[in-house]
């Protein structure tokens, strides 16, 4: 079985603070891919980011970053310097490279709130 | 433009009605999905397919059903069995041929009881 925590349910953050969103997954796969997405107010759940469980490297999008570690089964985001164009709920999800169903497994998400 | 088109955006049920969810995509997209978001319950799997003419019950499929007639449309019901249909419905889609695992959203449809 599959299981994804996003242990903060809310983060608040005055602009330009950094900001870190945590994900910790659990899985008995070998082969896995995770992912980051993004759902402004709007509803529509946009991608982010994918990262193969075999591709340790940390990975840099402008303000955001990636920290894949999987010693501790950790996937976390950062945003640096924060905008207000970031307030968003953020989906972390977890899905089988290979075998089984090829569904992916969604945490409750993180709602980030950025003040101006 | 190639995207995931839901609707209504919002939509509203009587006690005892069924009602339809549309969700029709242009991407060529063999995988649909049924999600159900509740505040602070993350995503949760309603039903899935695969291909036409097949679907599989997700995590929370009992008082709904789906079909699968053409590839480029997947509607959800939400039948008079759902007791606590309100909720945010998304609707999303996958191909292996593109990276995989990445799915593509609708913008969602709220559907709230009467």
């Amino acid at each position: 079985a599959q299981k994804v925590t996003q242990a903060q349910t809310e983060i608040s953050v005055v602009e330009k603070e950094d900001v870190t969103l945590d994900c910790v997954y659990e899985t008995r796969d070998t082969t896995y891919y995770l992912f980051w997405y993004k759902q402004p107010p709007s509803g529509e759940l946009v991608f982010l980011i994918r990262r193969n469980s075999f591709d340790e490297q940390n990975e840099i999008s402008g303000r955001y970053s990636w920290n894949f570690q999987k010693s501790t089964s950790s996937f976390n985001f950062t945003i640096t310097a924060s905008q207000v164009v970031d307030s968003a709920v953020y989906f972390c999800a977890l899905r089988p490279a290979s075998g089984g169903s090829y569904i992916p497994t969604f945490g409750r998400g993180t709602s980030l709130i950025v003040h101006p | 433009d190639g995207g995931i088109t839901q609707s209504p955006k919002y939509l509203f049920r009587k006690e005892g009605q069924n009602v339809t969810l549309s969700c029709e995509q242009n991407l060529n997209h063999d995988a649909m999905y049924w999600y159900r978001q509740d505040p602070g319950q993350g995503l949760r799997l309603i039903y899935y397919s695969q291909i036409v003419n097949d679907f599989q019950k997700g995590d929370i499929a009992e008082g709904y059903s789906v079909s699968r007639e053409k590839k480029e449309s997947f509607p959800l019901t939400v039948t008079s069995a759902q007791k606590n249909p309100t909720a945010f419905y998304l609707c999303a889609s996958s191909s292996p041929g593109q990276l995989v695992g990445k799915l593509f959203f609708g913008s969602g449809t709220q559907l709230s009881v009467l």
